[in-house]
């Protein structure tokens, strides 16, 4: 099946610091879709971003679908954008015709 | 428009005892979809339901299984609970699945003791 890898696994910024989350995939892929998962549990939707340059506030991302990545970037980070981070990419006929996760992204924004 | 509710919350269980949960999916979604999400091995695909129909299975074992009804609210279920199956159980709505965007619940963490 397709394989999904996140980098960096930890990171600790400062409020105010920007930062960039790489995620790479090994195969063509139908969908991709970052999230944050909240302390609690839930994985709040970012972008669906199969292809493309997209911006919502001080977040952004860009999936280069040709090369098999997609970075999110973080801007003027709060201490409210702490937390985990996935990507998760579909791939119709990849395997299991789910989601495929990667590991995620461990964000710890300091004050 | 209401997202995603899964319940319950929270679950303790003994191990050999079955549990069920449900989700209910955003209004017009037809396709739910059930991850398990553990610390050792991550978010992992379980299953997909379209139209009452399960239409894709990930790698568990039959112990897991689901159905969904008329109204697209699923049920997902697993019998004989080992400890293993400790998790946050996550239920995914999308519109048609195969890769329409996806909504999430805020999950039933369940816990086998």
């Amino acid at each position: 099946g397709i394989q999904v890898e996140q980098s960096p696994p930890d990171l600790i910024l400062q409020e105010g610091a920007n930062s960039t989350l790489r995620c790479n995939f090994s195969d063509s892929v139908n969908n991709l879709q970052w999230f944050h998962q909240n302390p609690w549990g839930q994985l709040i939707n970012l972008f669906y971003i199969p292809s493309g340059t997209k911006q919502n506030g001080r977040l952004s991302a860009t999936t280069v679908a040709t090369e098999r990545y997609s970075l999110l970037y973080i801007s003027s980070s709060q201490t409210t954008d702490s937390g985990v981070y996935f990507c998760a990419v579909f791939r119709t006929g990849g395997g299991a015709d789910g989601l495929t996760f990667g590991k995620g992204t461990h964000l710890i924004i300091q004050p | 428009k209401a997202g995603v509710t899964q319940t319950p919350r929270y679950l303790i269980k003994t191990r050999g005892q079955q549990v069920t949960l449900s989700c209910s999916p955003i209004s017009g979604h037809r396709s739910v979809s059930w991850y398990q999400q553990t610390p050792g091995q991550g978010l992992q695909f379980l299953f997909e339901y379209f139209s009452e129909t399960q239409r894709n299975k990930g790698n568990f074992p039959g112990r897991f299984s689901g159905r969904q009804f008329s109204n697209s609210r699923s049920e997902m279920n697993v019998s004989t609970l080992e400890l293993g199956d400790s998790a946050l159980y996550l239920c995914a709505s999308s519109p048609a699945g195969r890769g329409t965007e996806a909504f999430f619940g805020q999950g039933t963490r369940l816990t086998v003791v």
